[in-house]
């Protein structure tokens, strides 16, 4: 059983500019959230797909977008990077059973500056 | 307003020296509690959900439990391998995605 892969780990990038994230979901999982992790805080809730539709965001503009493919692997684009961006994001897959048991992937950090 | 709050902050613990972490929520109507671990550079690893007051959950030296109001994490005899942020959350309402408290960075001491 695979658990959740993303890449890349590290990526720097300056303001203004665009990135994509990657993420592969654990084997037999349907479900993909994607979390923002500051330094010093807890991950916040960006969004979650469930059949390559998204069906619940958090409180995140809309140039934090995302997709799920027919293989229940995601991305995360985030378009015109501000500072802010910089910190740790984590993918996370489960069973769209309810019990809500995430299981995350070990996250890419995106430093801007 | 904050649904999951956690304390302490930071905390300190000689090896074998036995503690608790705290993790209050307001939400109504509880549909579970998740606790989580999560070291340096990774990403959170599940530890245990709880649903109802009164559960108790272990492994190995960790136990938590619940009630109406709040939940503990009690580590007996602690060791290095324990050190870690330990992370709480819950799902505000039906089957939305889980809002995490700030985590409780815990530090054993040989």
């Amino acid at each position: 059983e695979t658990g959740v892969t993303q890449s890349p780990t590290h990526l720097i990038k300056t303001r203004g500019q665009q990135v994509t994230l990657r993420c592969s979901s654990q084997s037999g999982h349907n479900t993909v959230s994607w979390y923002q992790q500051a330094l010093g805080q807890g991950p916040q809730f960006i969004f979650q797909y469930y059949r390559e539709e998204e069906n619940g965001r958090g409180n995140f503009p809309p140039r934090f977008s995302g997709l799920q493919f027919p293989n229940y692997s995601s991305e995360l684009n985030v378009n015109a990077l501000e500072l802010d961006d910089s910190a740790l994001y984590l993918c996370a897959s489960s069973f769209s059973d309810g019990a809500n048991v995430l299981t995350f992937g070990a996250g890419s950090r995106l430093t801007v500056l | 307003e904050d649904q999951v709050t956690q304390s302490p902050e930071a905390l300190r613990l000689q090896e074998g020296e036995s503690s608790s972490l705290n993790c209050s929520y307001t939400v109504s109507g509880l549909r579970g509690l998740f606790w989580y671990r999560q070291d340096p550079g990774k990403g959170p690893e599940f530890l245990f959900t709880l649903y109802s007051a009164g559960e108790e959950k272990e492994k190995e030296r960790l136990k938590a439990t619940l009630t109406k109001k709040e939940s503990f994490l009690h580590i007996t005899a602690p060791k290095p391998e324990d050190s870690a942020t330990y992370l709480c959350a819950v799902p505000p309402s039906g089957n939305t995605p889980l809002v995490f408290g700030k985590g409780t960075r815990l530090s054993v001491i040989a």
